[in-house]
């Protein structure tokens, strides 16, 4: 069984600000974790995954995520946000051996300010 | 490559209707799964087609079924439509059930 939590649900930055959004994640096997964004009135969109191998992956439009399998953890970061980074962002997790589902976080919004 | 496809973009229908949605996976895609997202209960799994097979099946009552096609083209359909199906329906497409899953602009419908 596989779970994720997403904390807060918004997360507000101005514009050229570091950007964090946390994701923990609960598996029975070793995960694949995955981060989507969503823009209004829009399906999900793959930003970056991770399998196996490098624990850092980087991603689209410049975000990257770190692997810690230590803490449990799958952070999104970029180092400078973009007004047209506005929008909700989902972590993800399915195990990666066995057949399982894709498990979805809540959700966090991130808004970005001028 | 054209992406998953999903029609129609928007629908109305009143309660006690029921209503069939499409999505066209990514040429060579051959596992479909469907998402149904809400306000409050967030991106929650319905089910999961692979070759014509139902693989795997989310805590949804019977009212909400699907189907796959030969060419992996997948509906699901709701039955006796209620206030709470009002949701974003969301299908994904992946070349097998394990491989990473790209999503469709999603059907979003409101029940009346």
């Amino acid at each position: 069984a596989q779970s994720v939590t997403q904390l807060g649900s918004h997360v507000s930055v101005s514009e050229g600000a570091l950007v964090l959004l946390r994701c923990n994640y609960s598996s029975s096997v070793p995960p694949y974790l995955f981060w989507y964004v969503q823009y209004p009135n829009q399906g999900l969109q793959l930003l970056l995954k991770y399998t196996t191998g490098a624990t850092l992956v980087k991603g689209i439009n410049g975000f990257e995520a770190e692997f810690k399998k230590s803490e449990t953890s799958f952070h999104l970061t970029k180092p400078s946000a973009h007004m047209s980074d506005a929008a909700e962002y989902f972590c993800a997790v399915r195990l990666s051996s066995g057949y399982s589902t894709l498990t979805f976080g809540k959700g966090t919004m991130l808004l970005v300010s001028p | 490559k054209a992406g998953v496809t999903q029609t129609p973009r928007y629908l109305i229908k009143t309660r006690g209707q029921q209503v069939t949605l499409s999505c066209s996976p990514i040429s060579g895609h051959r596992s479909v799964s469907w998402y149904q997202q809400t306000p409050g209960q967030g991106l929650q799994f319905l089910f999961e087609y692979f070759s014509e097979t139902q693989r795997n099946k989310g805590n949804f009552p019977g009212r909400f079924s699907g189907r796959q096609f030969s060419n992996s083209r997948s509906e699901m359909n709701v039955s006796t439509l209620e206030l709470g199906d009002s949701a974003l329906y969301l299908c994904a497409s992946s070349w097998t059930a394990q491989e990473t899953q790209y999503f469709g602009p999603g059907t979003r419908l409101l029940v009346l």
